[in-house]
């Protein structure tokens, strides 16, 4: 079946812009994470939904960040005035149930001038 | 102290001997654990997952966990050239959040 979507694969932004990621977990899945991993270097959470409860944002590095669940299917994270330490690939994850194996989407390569 | 801490590596092994990767974790509630591949430049991928003491078998990878001692290795039999990547140890706890160590890096010699 289809594995985890994300769009676009690359983005390059200008500072200050704002930015939207955009991820379309496997079916049926219905836990979905947002990570950050900088080059070199390890996963960095930010956002964690679990079904309809209220999703856990403890990872979110400033309020410049925001994530949206719609449906409890596809999901957005929104950049706000975008900064060049923001240049990262953004990978989203999904699960059949919070606690599960994740499975990871390609990424977005997010590159700010 | 890190949530969960792996060497960074990189881990040297010749083709054919075995690798064998160590992930500690701190929280006595984690519940689940993975192993999860990473190649250059792509995502990760699940190679495992355990949840109880002992040892689990997948082929040529072996995971341990031993949850008196907070510790959960990945054993890989007959390296090949090709398992040459980041291997990522992953531990949840009843929160259902993963918490993703560092990575080891390990390369496999011809």
């Amino acid at each position: 079946g289809a594995g985890v979507s994300q769009s676009p694969s690359n983005k390059v932004t200008e500072k200050g812009k704002d930015v939207e990621l955009r991820c379309d977990p496997i079916s049926g899945h219905t836990a979905l994470y947002w990570y950050r991993q900088s080059l070199g270097q390890g996963l960095e959470f930010l956002i964690y939904f679990q079904g309809n409860s209220a999703p856990d944002k403890s990872g979110l590095p400033s309020d410049r960040f925001s994530a949206e669940r719609t449906g409890g299917s596809v999901s957005t994270l929104t950049i706000q005035r975008t900064q060049q330490e923001d240049s990262a690939v953004y990978l989203c994850a999904s699960s059949p149930h919070s606690g599960y194996e994740q499975y990871f989407g390609p990424g977005t390569r997010l590159t700010v001038t | 102290q890190k949530e969960v801490e792996q060497n960074s590596g990189p881990l040297s092994v010749p083709e054919g001997a075995i690798a064998s990767l160590n992930c500690t974790y701190s929280d006595r509630g984690s519940q689940s654990f993975f192993w999860y591949r990473q190649y250059s430049g792509k995502s990760p991928e699940l190679i495992m997952f355990i949840y109880s003491n002992g040892d689990k078998e997948d082929g040529r990878f072996t995971a341990q966990l031993n949850k008196a001692s907070q510790y959960v290795s990945l054993l890989i039999r007959d390296s090949q050239p090709s398992d040459s990547a980041t291997y990522l140890c992953a531990v949840n706890t009843n929160a259902g959040k993963s918490t993703f160590g560092d990575g080891t890096t390990l390369t496999v010699k011809p």
